[in-house]
């Protein structure tokens, strides 16, 4: 199985701060990496896709990059409602696979 | 819109199975795969496996697949994912999610497995 590493696994940040979020995967995976955001409510939302296509509605302050191996998340400014987890997950081969996740949380 | 609504929260015993829906709404149903995602308590998120509508083909996760069956009813536009001989370590909050750009997630299904 891939094995996909996040880091940090928890970020303190500030608002309007620019922040990164790193996944690499333990082999190549083509650029076949999501990005997804998770409230405490559980809700889940899909934010990249393919490494760096922004899904329908997610702000232009998000975006994704990377390639082989490793793969980031960007957020350029803060904003409160980015304060939550942010899983990455690869789907280049089966089974699919997770990130452990980051928690952004407020300075 | 695009609507992937889950059923409601299941408490079970030990050794029972339980079955789980995703209905979904706003598109056609056979041209997106259906994929399912468990979350323990604190952890971060497994693939169980997807299906696809059109076809009923299935690709699972290993780890589940002793433990998952995946199916759909296309007349309903509903994915179903049965989980069997339950123990508490199938407690967790399961997830349905469309396509592989997973673009569209359910609300999710907290099961609870407990005598």
């Amino acid at each position: 199985d891939i094995q996909m590493t996040q880091t940090p696994s928890s970020m303190p940040a500030s608002l309007g701060e620019r922040v990164t979020i790193s996944c690499r995967a333990s082999q190549g995976i083509s650029n076949y990496l999501n990005w997804y955001q998770q409230k405490p409510d559980g809700t889940i939302k899909p934010l990249i896709y393919y490494t760096s296509n922004l899904q329908s509605g997610v702000p232009s302050r998000f975006s994704g990059s990377g390639s082989g191996t490793d793969y980031s998340l960007t957020i350029s400014s803060l904003e409160p409602e980015d304060f939550a987890m942010y899983y990455c997950q690869q789907y280049d081969s089966s089974p699919w696979t997770f990130g452990g996740g980051t928690k952004l949380e407020l300075k | 819109q695009v609507k992937l609504l889950q059923s409601g929260a299941a408490l079970v015993k030990p050794g029972d199975s339980v079955k789980m829906s995703c209905k979904a709404s706003g598109y056609t149903f056979t041209d997106y795969i259906i994929h399912w995602v468990k979350q323990s308590h604190g952890k971060s998120l497994e693939w169980i496996g997807y299906i696809n509508p059109y076809s009923g083909g299935t690709n699972y996760n290993e780890k589940f697949k002793s433990k998952a069956t995946l199916t759909v009813d296309k007349s309903s536009s509903t994915a179903y994912m049965e989980f069997s001989r339950l123990t508490s370590e199938d407690s967790a909050i399961y997830y349905c999610a469309r396509d592989y750009s997973g673009d569209y997630w359910g609300q999710g299904v907290m099961v609870t497995v407990s005598s």
